[in-house]
């Protein structure tokens, strides 16, 4: 089945620098990948998702890669704000379940 | 509706105890998922429907964990005789479609088993 890893565990980077998360996935059938933030005690939230037919996908500060040969994707926060502080998720996904990754702790230091 | 709600939004059971938790996902959404959500990590999936079939049960940890969505809508996810190790918070969402659609989740309910 599809497995998802996740680095780093923990990030810190000042206020106002750029965060880069990335994940590896197994299952080369897989062809979908949210990014999902998540606020302490708080619902997971889409922030932003690409499919394996795309590369790159930009949404403001937040900006997505995904490399299908090497089967890799990367979360890019710009221009950190203390609000982006929160746990951030990756996953992959097929046409059933979604596999998420461990998780990216994200602190924004003043 | 609105959104994903879930109930309750905590649960406090005796070990043994068996409990229900409830997901009423956004109208209309076919596909209907179950996550466990341990401190500190990620979500786990448990279970997914599509409409009230069952098409996948692989993340049931043991024969103790029972879901349902009888209708094709609310679900139920069953947790019999209830050990410490099932606490967690227990996470349910729903998409358009199928997996490969945007879930929405739910606000969790929080298990503590005692």
């Amino acid at each position: 089945g599809e497995n998802v890893e996740q680095h780093p565990s923990t990030l810190s980077v000042q206020e106002g620098d750029s965060a880069v998360i990335k994940c590896t996935y197994s299952d080369s059938a897989s062809n979908y990948f949210p990014w999902y933030k998540q606020e302490l005690g708080k619902r997971p939230q889409l922030i932003i998702d690409i499919r394996s037919n795309v590369g790159e996908k930009k949404d403001q500060r937040i900006a997505v890669t995904l490399n299908k040969t090497a089967k890799h994707f990367s979360l890019h926060i710009t221009e950190t704000q203390p609000e982006d502080s929160a746990v951030y998720f990756c996953a992959a996904s097929g046409d059933d379940k979604i596999i998420f990754g461990k998780g990216t702790r994200l602190h924004i230091l003043p | 509706g609105a959104g994903v709600s879930q109930s309750p939004r905590y649960k406090v059971a005796k070990r043994g105890q068996d409990v229900a938790l409830r997901c009423d996902p956004i109208s209309g959404h076919v596909s209907l998922f179950w996550y466990q959500q341990a401190l500190g990590q990620g979500p786990e999936f448990l279970t997914y429907f599509q409409n009230e079939a069952q098409l996948d049960k692989s993340g049931l940890p043991s024969d103790r964990f029972f879901a349902e969505r009888p209708e094709g809508s609310v679900s139920t996810l069953k947790i019999q005789r209830t050990q410490q190790e099932d606490s967690a918070v227990y996470l349910c969402a729903s998409s358009f479609q199928k997996a490969g659609d945007e879930q929405f989740f739910g606000p969790g309910t929080r298990l503590t088993v005692l």
